[in-house]
């Protein structure tokens, strides 16, 4: 089973909202990320888990706030978001960060915040 | 900042031309990843491409990394209309945050 799940696929939120994204993987993977997408853009690295842990955070706003609570599943929690945070949120995965591995990435929540 | 170009942004072919996409970095890269996107769907590992001057074929795609390692392609032989998609080069620079840079991506559109 090489997949990544995501949900929910679709959201739209209000500025005052929290909402969480879920996203889940059963090939034992250690490694974690969450990306966000523009439309017509390469995604952008915001998080790294590495076996649990936070590894990486690109300065992203506290807006976002990424949750690890075991090796198979890795929230997203937002809260205040700005209609400029609206885009597609890709979850992936990889067997550990090291350089060599592939990354398995879900099919995203595409979010719309009014 | 490190940056990841890719050239061209866009690419109309009629079905059974060539495609080539070229990736583009400012800095040395220790491996580079080739994905693709179909139009509404998330990005699909293709390869990886670790030596210098490495070239490794996927039936009709033909990845290449460049001499310098700051530099791959793409080439696609006789394309098909399931080729259509965004294709993104993911680079790790040698130096730096240990995270991989994605290139602008180009856009394939295969004409029946």
């Amino acid at each position: 089973d090489t997949e990544v799940t995501q949900t929910p696929k679709h959201l739209v939120m209000g500025m005052t909202n929290k909402k969480s994204l879920k996203c889940e993987q059963h090939m034992g993977h250690r490694a974690m990320y969450w990306y966000k997408q523009k439309a017509k853009k390469p995604p952008e690295l915001m998080f790294v888990y590495s076996y649990e842990k936070l590894s990486i955070n690109e300065s992203v706003p506290s807006r976002f706030s990424p949750e690890c609570p075991n090796s198979s599943l890795l929230n997203l929690h937002l809260h205040a978001l700005q209609p400029e945070d609206s885009a597609l949120y890709l979850c992936a995965s990889s067997q550990t960060s090291g350089i060599t591995d592939t990354q398995y990435f879900g099919p995203g929540t595409r979010l719309t915040v009014l | 900042g490190q940056q990841v170009m890719q050239i061209p942004q866009y690419q109309h072919v009629q079905e059974g031309e060539d495609f080539t996409t070229y990736c583009n970095s400012s800095t040395t890269l220790s491996n580079i990843q080739w994905y693709k996107q179909r139009p509404g769907g998330h990005p699909v590992f293709l390869i990886q491409l670790v030596k210098s001057g490495e070239v490794k074929k996927q039936k009709r795609l033909t990845f290449q990394f460049g001499e310098a390692k700051k530099n791959s392609s793409l080439h696609i032989t006789a394309t098909q209309t399931t080729d259509v998609g965004t294709y993104f080069c993911a680079g790790l620079p040698t130096s730096g945050t240990y995270k991989y840079i994605f290139g602008t991506g180009t856009r394939l559109k295969v004409l029946a």
